[in-house]
């Protein structure tokens, strides 16, 4: 699996965007670029997933360059609540049940 | 609510014990994990199972055995536990057939001390 590069922590103002990025150079042409945040003393969750285009759901949207090496989760207006560690993750889609490896993350302060 | 149940919540327990963390959950997902969680260094895999039966090791499996008797529980077992054991572990599952992965469904984690 492609290896991932992510800021260790950022803040935001609350209802503004909040723009984590993520590098992942060495990505794959059949890699998916995965989110999942973890809020304090629970267990993660996901948030969002792409190959090539950019997705939205109603959590967040992702944003994947043309090249593939980079991609940024956007949460369009933060809320206190969006404070949690985020994993960007790349990882093939297959059904050979491997699970996604989790690095470091980026910890995001949202504040009032 | 479906989901994810794992159990005990929290657990101390002395070097040299013998322990079972539970994992059960009701999504019939044929795919489980472990999961350790230390400080600085995120989640790191211990052991997954495709399916009913079938095992594999992660990347950090020494010291750690599951079972997969069936779909719905994945217990990890600690044989002799020690104290680089200290840890959360975090069970987690997804459905994995059909041409594509699902995407993990964690449970809220056993915080595990080894005295």
């Amino acid at each position: 699996d492609a290896k991932t590069t992510q800021p260790p922590s950022m803040d935001c103002a609350e209802g503004r965007a909040a723009n984590l990025p993520c590098n992942h150079s060495t990505i794959s042409g059949n890699e998916y670029v995965y989110w999942y945040r973890q809020i304090h003393s629970q267990g993660p969750q996901y948030i969002i997933h792409g190959l090539k285009n950019n997705e939205t759901n109603e959590m967040a949207s992702l944003i994947i360059t043309e090249d593939r090496k980079s991609s940024t989760l956007i949460l369009p207006h933060a809320t206190l609540r969006d404070t949690a560690v985020y994993y960007c993750i790349v990882r093939v889609n297959s059904n050979s049940g491997y699970a996604l490896n989790f690095g470091k993350g980026t910890s995001l302060l949202v504040t009032p | 609510i479906a989901g994810i149940t794992q159990a005990p919540t929290s657990q101390i327990l002395a070097a040299g014990r013998r322990m079972t963390l539970r994992c059960t959950q009701d999504m019939r997902h044929n795919a489980m994990y472990w999961y350790r969680q230390d400080l600085g260094l995120g989640l790191r895999l211990i052991h997954y199972s495709n399916t009913a039966g079938t095992t594999g090791k992660g990347e950090v499996p020494d010291g750690y055995s599951v079972s997969r008797a069936n779909t719905d529980d994945f217990p990890l077992t600690l044989a002799s536990a020690v104290p680089s054991q200290t840890s959360v572990y975090f069970c987690a599952s997804r459905r994995n057939r059909g041409g594509w992965n699902s995407p993990l469904h964690f449970g809220n984690g056993t915080r595990l001390t080894v005295t």
